[in-house]
């Protein structure tokens, strides 16, 4: 069956520091993996999308990366922090198999605390 | 470009009173239409989809979401609301052209709170 993991599950990081999230999925080859964040009270925002190994699609301007190093591996980083960089950061990926798209699947989700 | 808008931020119903959350969405196609729920602190639960075929969609815990391609709707509604279905509630929707690659766009999000 096919899972997806996140982690870590809360981080609490200083203004200035690194990120780095990870997210895997499991039992599927060549998912679309995408990045979505939910700053305090507010819905989600789309940051970036995979459609393959190296093939990364930024929806909006900010202090993020994202990479995709392997087929089921995708990472958000950034170099330095920002106060704004704060809120719930979830991992998703497409399931379509044999070409027949059935929805997206969410990871448990970090939560990121800048301080 | 989809837009999803979901125009109640805050709805306070009674335990046991029926529930109906709006969702109108923009999109020049027919589109992939979720609900997803999301409890205090945690992920998000996929209610229902809708791609194609009846347009009245039944989901888990008793809910249920009609398309209505004319008003660029999709509702979701419960006949008869429970204490634990207090949450954040999605509307979302995805490009039917690509197969959905281009992810989810969602609403702001409705607050449930459940009078008892």
């Amino acid at each position: 069956s096919q899972t997806i993991h996140q982690w870590p599950a809360t981080l609490v990081q200083p203004v200035g520091s690194p990120l780095s999230l990870e997210c895997t999925v499991e039992g599927t080859s060549n998912p679309n993996l995408y990045w979505y964040r939910q700053a305090a009270g507010r819905g989600l925002q789309l940051l970036f999308y995979s459609v393959g190994i190296g093939q990364i699609s930024s929806e909006v301007p900010q202090n993020l990366s994202a990479s995709r190093p392997q087929d089921r591996q995708f990472i958000l980083s950034s170099k330095k922090l920002l106060l704004s960089d704060s809120g719930f950061y979830l991992c998703a990926w497409s399931d379509s198999r044999d070409r027949v798209f059935y929805g997206y699947t969410f990871g448990s989700g970090t939560r990121l605390t800048v301080v | 470009a989809q837009s999803v808008t979901q125009p109640d931020i805050h709805i306070t119903v009674s335990e046991g009173a029926s529930l109906e959350l709006r969702c109108n969405y923009s999109y020049g196609a027919t589109p992939y239409l979720f609900w997803y729920v999301q409890s205090p602190g945690q992920g998000l639960q996929l209610l229902l989809k809708y791609f194609s075929g009846d347009t009245l969609v039944q989901g888990i815990k008793g809910f249920e979401a009609e398309f209505k391609r004319s008003q660029s709707s999709f509702n979701l509604r419960k006949p008869s609301v429970h204490w634990s279905d207090a949450a954040e509630y999605f509307c979302a929707v995805a490009a039917y052209s690509g197969g959905g690659a281009d992810g989810l766009t969602f609403g702001k999000g409705t607050h449930l709170i459940i009078q008892p």
